[in-house]
């Protein structure tokens, strides 16, 4: 298993501006994964992160609006870019050990105003 | 493409009246099926990976079991704290990246 750690835990914010959100994993992980869940609603696959090689975005998610980095194997960051209202929702990173399951952090609550 | 459907969307539950939560999913080759649990204000947690068709895994009041189209996850004897939302999520063989496709969700409610 692995345990995952996120910062901020919650953050409300201005349109226009950015936030970066940081995790921390407690052990190496090949894989780690950023999700955005709107309330009410299932988890929504923003991007997977390869330490060593550019992050892979799902249909909808771009790098220019979410840049993704993953300096080594334990930690990723997520920025938020140019926010609007729309953006606001739960942001959840998750880590692969290895087998398969994912472990994931408790979640970002942002809110953008 | 693959996809996963949970039922039914939310639960009520009197305490000790056991239930069962389902989820359907079609994908080009299973690697694996996880069920979550998901607390308000909370990230999911992890509760169970299946396999193949005809395995079971439990864990206390928790059992899975998996199909060739779905999985079960049944709830015996319920209590209070077992309320949540139960996530179920599939992984096929022709997925990149380790990624896992999430289902809706069923909200439990157990009342005491």
């Amino acid at each position: 298993s692995a345990v995952i750690s996120q910062k901020p835990s919650r953050d409300i914010c201005q349109r226009g501006t950015s936030l970066t959100i940081q995790c921390q994993v407690d052990s190496q992980v090949t894989m780690m994964f950023w999700y955005r869940q709107q309330p009410g609603q299932s988890l929504t696959l923003i991007a997977t992160a390869n330490q060593g090689s550019e992050a892979t975005y799902e249909s909808g998610f771009v790098i220019d609006k979410f840049p993704i980095s993953r300096p080594n194997l334990t930690f990723s960051t997520l920025t938020v870019s140019n926010m609007s209202p729309e953006d606001s929702s739960i942001y959840l990173c998750s880590g692969d050990p290895g087998g398969n399951e994912q472990f994931f952090g408790p979640g970002t609550r942002l809110t953008v105003l | 493409e693959d996809q996963v459907t949970q039922s039914p969307e939310a639960l009520r539950l009197q305490e000790g009246e056991s239930s069962s939560l389902n989820c359907s999913y079609t994908v080009s080759g299973l690697r694996g099926l996880f069920w979550y649990r998901q607390d308000p204000g909370k990230g999911p947690e992890f509760l169970f990976t299946l396999y193949s068709a005809g395995e079971e895994k439990e864990k206390e009041r928790l059992k899975a079991t998996l199909t060739k189209k779905e999985s079960f996850l049944h709830i015996t004897a319920p209590k209070p704290e077992d309320s949540a939302t139960y996530l179920c999520a599939v992984q096929g063989v022709k997925t990149s990246y380790d990624k896992v496709i999430f289902g809706p969700g069923t909200s439990l409610s157990v009342i005491p």
